[in-house]
């Protein structure tokens, strides 16, 4: 069974920073790109990074251009985001992604920015 | 590619028909279109992608249909269950956008 668990929200002020994870489990996670999907309170879904299989290609959605930073160590079957200079506006739940299609989903880790 | 879907809100009842409408502002490739569903309080599911082609598990009164800047996500016979936001997405080339949604609402 496919399973994706992210962890690391939390309470952050502006400005702060934050790393979040996610471990997969259940296929063979060094042959599939990964994604992160942020969903803020109430609103709808905004792709957020992409990472190749072998970290060979990277995207950004211009909104954390800069600012995250995605990653993967395949070895431990495992996905970062390195977010740094947080806004407001970063608030959300972050989900992890599998795959070009997202055919599977996290059920996502809240993250909070707040003075 | 901005994604636009139609409507915001679908208001129907349980065993009638769901039509939901995607739009792209530039025609796009279907095999790189896929439909979302998002229960309240749940993680999204994958539905269809390659615009027409149903996710593992998915019940056949979903599909999907469409070309070029139109596409169509069909529920044939609306369950309970069906109630929630779909929404679709391009995922060919970044950035991987999605459309604002559209919530399906039990009238």
């Amino acid at each position: 069974e496919v399973q994706l668990v992210e962890s690391g929200g939390g309470l952050v002020k502006p400005g702060g920073s934050l790393r979040l994870s996610c471990a997969a489990s259940g296929f063979t996670f060094s042959s599939y790109s990964m994604n992160w999907v942020r969903q803020a309170p109430g609103k709808g879904l905004e792709w957020v990074s992409s990472i190749s299989s072998s970290s060979s290609y990277i995207y950004y959605a211009d909104s954390v251009k800069g600012r995250f930073t995605i990653s993967r160590d395949n070895a431990k079957n495992s996905l970062y985001l390195q977010m740094n200079s947080l806004r407001a506006e970063d608030t959300a739940v972050y989900y992890c992604a599998r795959g070009m299609a997202t055919d599977y989903w996290g059920q996502g880790t809240l993250v909070t920015v707040s003075s | 590619i901005v994604l636009t879907q139609s409507p915001g809100t679908l208001s129907l009842s349980p065993g009638e028909r769901a039509t939901l409408s995607c739009r792209a502002s530039q025609s796009i490739s279907a095999g790189y279109l896929a439909w979302h569903q998002q229960r309240p309080g749940q993680a999204p599911r994958l539905l269809i992608y390659g615009a027409s082609i149903r996710a593992t598990g998915i019940p056949d009164r979903f599909s999907g249909s469409g070309s070029g800047t139109d596409f169509t996500l069909t529920i044939s016979r609306l369950e309970p269950e069906d109630f929630a936001v779909y929404y679709c997405q391009y995922y060919r080339s970044s950035p991987y956008s999605f459309g604002q949604g559209t919530k399906l609402e039990i009238k």
